[in-house]
């Protein structure tokens, strides 16, 4: 039974950048079986797919977010991270880390992360 | 890529159905049997309920089924009961390693 669990900071300032870590226990991110990415909620939104990877393969993001989003992998740590750069108050939301297959099946408990001055 | 379309809301009493929609395009919905439904509970994660557009993960009742037609998955809820009030958001896969989410219907038994 995979775990997850996000950690970083609360609280950002308009045009710094949101960094956040994924720790995993339960079973290797390098494992190449699943897919680990990052999801987020607006408070009182949707869901909003950021981005993601399979191990073995390449790493895969949001059009809309794209030129702002790093996801990536430290296997030393079986942990993943997600790096949102030139963040504003519409970047406040909680942010969920994720795995599965086809579909998310094993989701951290969320972050809620506060873009402000 | 704009989110898949549901309802804001769907309600119905304990024991009866409701039915969801999600509808979206070729590129999305139509094109791809990987559709996904997640249940969530105020405050929690997202759980998921239906995956591949009719399989229902172990320990998911049967009382969730799924299915689409076209540009349009749905997820109905059978036998409805007190735990199945939540949010309800579809989820599809988009291309090129994209995946999309619904705008998330919420689901209140009275």
């Amino acid at each position: 039974q995979l775990q997850l669990q996000e950690s970083g900071p609360r609280l950002v300032k308009p045009s710094e950048t949101l960094s956040l870590t994924c720790s995993v226990s339960g079973d290797s991110i390098s494992s190449g079986s699943y897919y680990w990415g990052w999801i987020r909620q607006p408070p009182g939104k949707g869901l909003e797919w950021i981005g993601g990877f399979y191990y073995s393969g390449s790493t895969y993001y949001n059009p809309s977010l794209k030129t702002r989003v790093t996801v990536s992998a430290d296997t030393s740590k079986n942990q993943f991270s997600l790096k949102l750069s030139s963040v504003t108050a519409a970047d406040t939301a909680v942010y969920f880390c994720t795995s599965g297959w086809t579909h998310l099946v094993y989701w951290g408990q969320g972050t809620l992360v506060i873009v402000s001055s | 890529q704009s989110a898949l379309t549901q309802p804001p809301s769907a309600s119905g009493s304990p024991g009866q159905s409701v039915t969801i929609s999600c509808t979206g395009t070729s590129s999305d919905v139509g094109g791809y049997n990987y559709v996904s439904w997640y249940q969530q509970h105020p405050g929690k994660a997202p759980k998921v309920v239906i995956y591949e557009v009719t399989k229902r993960p172990s320990g998911v009742p049967d009382r969730f089924s799924g299915s689409k037609s076209g540009n349009t998955a749905s997820l109905t809820v059978s036998g409805l009961q007190a735990e199945d009030e939540a949010d309800y958001y579809c989820s599809s896969y988009a291309g090129s390693n994209n995946f999309v989410f619904g705008t998330g219907t919420k689901v209140t038994v009275l």
